[in-house]
């Protein structure tokens, strides 16, 4: 099973800064790999798939990049409404499996 | 609009099974599988495995091999999730998610199962 491990745990920001959040996966998952952000009590929802591709009328503020092992998402111009737990998840190999998350706190 | 509406929460024992239902609408419910996905408290989600909805050919995650029955009734655009010998670390929420290709786009809102004597 492929380990994805996200840093840092938590991460306390400003309001229009910009924030790189990372991942790591365990072997080479080539581009299978997507980006989601949960709020409490919510579902979580899709931002990126393919590394860098942005799910359906999600702002440019959100990029995702990386290939291979090595992955960031990056926010800029960073709002209230992004305090969220963001989680990456590889869908390289079965079964597909999540980071323990990056819980983005915009003071 | 697509929506995936879930059943409500569940209590149950130890050993006992839940049976969680996903009812679907605003597409054609045979054009895309369902995953299902769990989320214990405080931790990041787990993939459980996903069924396709066109013929009922299902993939399981291993760690849930022989505990985990995923289904459908086509006639009622509904998914369900039967989990089987439940433990307490079973307590989760569960959610299940429209496959998008490559990824769900399109969530329910989940479903508490809490299991506990």
């Amino acid at each position: 099973e492929i380990v994805m491990t996200q840093s840092p745990a938590t991460l306390s920001v400003s309001p229009g800064e910009r924030v790189t959040l990372s991942c790591r996966a365990s072997q080479s998952i080539g581009s299978n790999l997507g980006w989601y952000q949960q709020t409490p009590g919510q579902a979580p929802r899709l931002l990126i798939h393919d590394a860098s591709t942005r799910a359906t009328g999600l702002p440019d503020r959100f990029s995702g990049s990386g290939f291979g092992t090595e992955f960031t998402l990056t926010i800029s111009s960073l709002q209230s409404a992004d305090s969220a737990v963001y989680y990456c998840q590889q869908y390289n190999h079965w079964p597909y499996t999540f980071g323990q998350g990056t819980k983005l706190e915009i003071q | 609009q697509v929506q995936l509406v879930q059943s409500g929460p569940e209590v149950k024992k130890p050993g006992a099974s839940v049976k969680v239902s996903c009812k679907a609408s605003g597409y054609t419910f045979t054009n895309y599988n369902i995953n299902w996905v769990r989320q214990a408290p405080g931790q990041g989600p787990e993939w459980m495995g996903w069924i396709f909805t066109y013929n009922g050919q299902t993939n399981y995650a291993q760690k849930f091999q022989g505990r985990v029955t995923m289904t459908t009734d086509t006639s009622a655009n509904t998914a369900y999730m039967e989990l089987l010998s439940l433990k307490s670390d079973d307590t989760a929420v569960y959610y299940c998610a429209r496959d998008d290709h490559p990824l769900p786009a399109h969530w329910g809102q989940g479903t508490l199962v809490t299991v506990s004597s």
